[in-house]
């Protein structure tokens, strides 16, 4: 199966800066990769699919690049609503499988 | 709009089935590949298994393989989850989830989770 391996693992961050988490696919999925947010007692939630676009009704402070093996998802002017943690997901083959996430902590 | 809403989860023994469900609303159901994630108590979401819109194709983990088995009744527009041979590895809150597609891996929606417990 594929492994998706996300950095950093918690990140501490204040409202209103910029942050930046990566995600490294063990080999090459192309753009089949997405990203989820989920707070805590709540299921995950839909941001990015095929690596850059915004699922509908995602604001555009939420960015994601990257194709290959190597992606990211990087968050603007960080807002007290987007304290969660971070999944990314390759969909390239049938076995799905998830990083294994980045909790986003206010600093 | 899309509704997701899983049952069935318990308190279980080791080495006991349990079967869970998934009722589908506000979607054309049988256009759609399924899917269950499950998240274990504190821990990252692990991907369980997945079903095309048909039934005819279906995928599981290898940590699942074997002892658990996808179904679907679209007549019924649900999902099923049967769970054998359960382990205390497999307590967890189990998720129904939405594809984008027919034979999509990509998830678009989830529901709210079933919680499964595995303990003597």
């Amino acid at each position: 199966d594929i492994q998706m391996t996300q950095s950093p693992s918690s990140l501490s961050a204040s409202v209103g800066d910029r942050v930046t988490i990566t995600c490294r696919a063990s080999q090459g999925i192309s753009n089949y990769l997405a990203w989820f947010q989920q707070k805590p007692g709540k299921a995950p939630k839909s941001l990015i699919y095929a690596a850059s676009s915004l699922q509908s009704g995602v604001p555009s402070k939420f960015s994601g690049s990257g194709s290959g093996t190597d992606f990211t998802l990087t968050i603007s002017s960080l807002q007290p609503e987007d304290f969660a943690t971070y999944y990314c997901q390759q969909y390239n083959s049938y076995h799905i499988t998830f990083g294994q996430g980045t909790r986003l902590e206010i600093k | 709009e899309v509704q997701l809403v899983e049952s069935g989860g318990v308190v279980v023994q080791p080495g006991g089935s349990l079967r869970l469900s998934c009722a589908a609303s506000g979607f054309t159901f049988d256009d759609y590949t399924m899917h269950w994630v499950r998240q274990a108590p504190g821990k990252g979401l692990e991907w369980v298994s997945l079903i095309s819109w048909d039934g005819g194709s279906t995928y599981y983990a290898d940590s699942v393989k074997g002892r658990f088995t996808i179904s679907r009744d679209n007549s019924k527009n649900s999902l099923y989850l049967q769970m054998n041979s359960l382990r205390t590895e497999d307590t967890a809150l189990y998720y129904c989830a939405k594809a984008t597609g027919a034979s999509s891996g990509l998830i678009d929606y989830w529901g709210q989770g079933t919680l499964v417990t595995v303990s003597s």
